[in-house]
Parts: structure tokens; C-alpha cells; sequence
């Protein structure tokens, strides 16, 4: 595998369901990011963890909990959400955060319906 | 002001022309990144180009270009001889670094659409 995966590509689950969503990149990477993309809005910047350490939390509503047990892999685990968080949630990575020049680089993304 | 927009919300370009999206910015810091990626209906983010704000010359890469004008705070991809494959949706984004932290800004988009 190369470049950044997620899994899985698409979830469908209730108000009450728990899930987690699974991202994993072989870059080598330092720094990793949870972004949500909703319909007709700019991508949101959701989690940011730099070196297994969290950096970023823009905000995020508590029902959604992320988690990094190394620099390879992050979690972003679901609890009691609402329909208006069915978005594209897309992971990302780059070599490190907080330098100008670094690209991030994109997962497929999860594709979450809540119903 | 949006940091970063993007004016074109859809476009149809004959195939084998070449196309131009849009992008302005707005920030104050002097030093600065402009990132292009494109999304196809699968939904990965591709990246395709950088540009530096210091960066003397556009940038390119392969079909792809940036035409880079600091003064009017725009950062316009060009791609060359368009093909069907380039249909997706375009995101112009910028990132900017302060005080250890970092903001990478997204426009909301241009969908192209490549007619054979």
C-alpha cells in the first residue's frame, strides 16, 4: 500500500451506533489531520496531531473523539451523531506541521451518512 | 473577506483546450504557500501544484501551471490541452504559519467539466 488509506470508504449508521473511522499513511509522516467535507462548504479542519500529539481541535463537538497510537495511524471515533454530520471526512498527512512548504496528502475519504 | 476564493463554481471546457481557474487570497502575512488539488467523484484529494509565496518564477508541473501574481493576490491553475480525465472539482487552498501554528485554507471550488 502507498500514499495515505482510509477505511472504511463508506458507512452508513444510526443516531445511537458507535463507529470508528480508520486512516493509516506509509509516507513516513509526522503530522496527521482529520478534515470534514460537507456539501457546497470549504473543507473543515477537525483534529490535527503532530508527532502522536494532538496540536489542533477547531471546535469540534465532543461526539466526535480522535486518536493517534502512532505516527502511522489515526482513528476518528464516532459516538451519538446527528444527520447534519453525514459528510466526506477526509485524513490527511505531511512530513511535519507548521512549516510552509510541506504538501498535505489526501486519503479517499470515508463517506458517512447518519440516519 | 474569504481567505481564499474562488469564483467559479462550474466551467465546461472543450477537450484539448486549455483552461484557466481562478484564485485570490487575501492574508497579510509576507510569507505564505498556494496549493491546488483536484477531487474526483471518487473523493481523494490529488495534489497537484505549490507555490511558494517567495518563489520568483510559476511553478509548473507537467500540463499544469500557476500563473502566480502576487500584487493582485491571485494564484490561477492552468491546465494545457485539457482531457477527459481533468474532470473534477478544483480546490484553490493556502496555508499560512504563525506562532508554531498553521492554517490551511480552502476555497469552496470550481467543477470543470471536459466535453469530448
Amino acid at each position: 500500500e502507498t500514499g495515505v488509506t482510509q477505511t472504511p470508504r463508506h458507512l452508513v449508521m444510526g443516531m445511537t451506533n458507535k463507529k470508528s473511522l480508520k486512516c493509516e499513511q506509509h509516507l513516513g509522516h509526522n503530522a496527521m489531520y482529520w478534515y470534514k467535507q460537507s456539501a457546497k462548504k470549504p473543507l473543515e479542519l477537525m483534529f490535527v496531531y503532530s508527532l502522536e500529539e494532538r496540536v489542533e481541535n477547531n471546535s469540534v463537538p465532543s461526539r466526535f473523539s480522535p486518536e493517534c497510537p502512532n505516527s502511522s495511524h489515526l482513528f476518528l471515533h464516532l459516538h451519538t451523531l446527528q444527520p447534519e454530520d453525514s459528510a466526506l471526512y477526509l485524513c490527511a498527512s505531511s512530513q511535519d506541521w507548521a512549516v510552509r512548504q510541506e504538501t498535505q496528502y489526501f486519503g479517499p475519504g470515508t463517506r458517512l451518512l447518519v440516519l | 473577506a474569504q481567505k481564499i476564493t474562488q469564483t467559479q463554481p462550474g466551467m465546461f471546457v472543450q477537450e484539448k483546450e486549455a483552461v484557466t481557474l481562478d484564485c485570490t487570497y487575501d492574508t497579510s502575512d509576507q510569507s505564505y504557500g498556494l496549493f491546488w488539488y483536484k477531487q474526483p467523484s471518487s473523493g481523494e484529494m490529488i495534489f497537484l501544484i505549490y507555490q511558494g509565496s517567495y518563489d520568483e518564477q510559476n511553478a509548473t508541473e507537467g500540463r499544469y501551471s500557476l500563473n502566480f501574481q502576487k500584487a493582485r493576490k491571485s494564484a490561477n491553475l492552468v491546465i494545457s490541452a485539457s482531457q477527459l480525465g481533468d474532470s473534477a472539482m478544483y480546490f484553490c487552498a493556502m496555508r499560512e504559519v504563525y506562532f508554531g501554528n498553521e492554517k490551511l485554507t480552502f476555497g469552496t471550488g470550481t467543477r470543470l467539466t471536459i466535453i469530448p
